[in-house]
């Protein structure tokens, strides 16, 4: 059973279109995340989200849209897609609430490729 | 976010210990010292993490310095499937929200 599941793990898709990618989280966590990792392989987060609720948005274009419908679910929807949102985009999740450095699961990936 | 500095890579031969290093000269009291390393084309994964004492567990061992400006990872017999990056993050006690991953140190491992 994966934790922490995201579909498509590929998704080639031309300039302008709009886009979903899912994510799942199967360990009861009150926190999921989106980060970003580009070609030079940086890391960075753009959303978490804590309880449905959008804690943080880290100067991300507003052509992302997080969309939060459970605890469970973190979907990321990208409107008129650029070239240089080309990426691996990971979803992850955790348990915040209560917690001491608390370990934060993540999922396989889904490499988006604009074009 | 308190920063972490690592070496960019280093190399070990399969079999062998590995002491990956890594400083924090700015961490603050309720930090906690995270690893987490990503294998090629997967999602990161948790290594280990700690406070103030070393800690093991079945993947590493995480030795901690006493003043807690420094740690590191302790691989105790590195196996090619160890070769990934390995980050070292700092992280607040309680509800936090999010991880900042630095650069990170590419291991590679020779057979």
């Amino acid at each position: 059973d994966t934790a922490v599941s995201q579909t498509p793990k590929y998704l080639v898709t031309q300039m302008g279109n709009d886009k979903s990618i899912k994510c799942e989280q199967n360990l009861g966590h009150d926190t999921m995340y989106w980060y970003k990792q580009d070609s030079k392989k940086f890391l960075k987060i753009m959303f978490s989200y804590n309880n449905k609720e959008l804690i943080i948005n880290e100067t991300v274009p507003n052509r992302f849209s997080p969309k939060s419908p459970d605890k469970a679910h973190l979907n990321l929807h990208i409107n008129s897609l650029e070239l240089g949102d080309s990426a691996v985009y990971f979803c992850a999740s955790s348990q915040e609430t209560g917690g001491h450095g608390n370990t934060i699961y993540f999922g396989e990936g889904s490499w988006l490729t604009v074009v | 976010d308190a920063k972490t500095t690592q070496p960019n890579s280093m190399e070990s031969n399969e079999e062998e210990p590995v002491h990956l290093p890594c400083n924090h000269s700015t961490i603050s009291g309720t930090d906690y010292i995270h690893w987490y390393r990503q294998l090629p084309s997967q999602g990161p994964e948790y290594v280990i993490h700690g406070l103030t004492s070393n800690v093991n567990n079945r993947m590493a061992s995480l030795a901690i310095a006493e003043d807690r400006k420094s740690s590191t990872l302790i691989l105790h017999r590195a196996t090619l499937r160890d070769a990934a990056v390995y980050y070292c993050i700092l992280r607040g006690g309680g509800s936090n929200y999010k991880l900042t991953f630095g650069k990170g140190t590419l291991l590679t491992v020779n057979p």
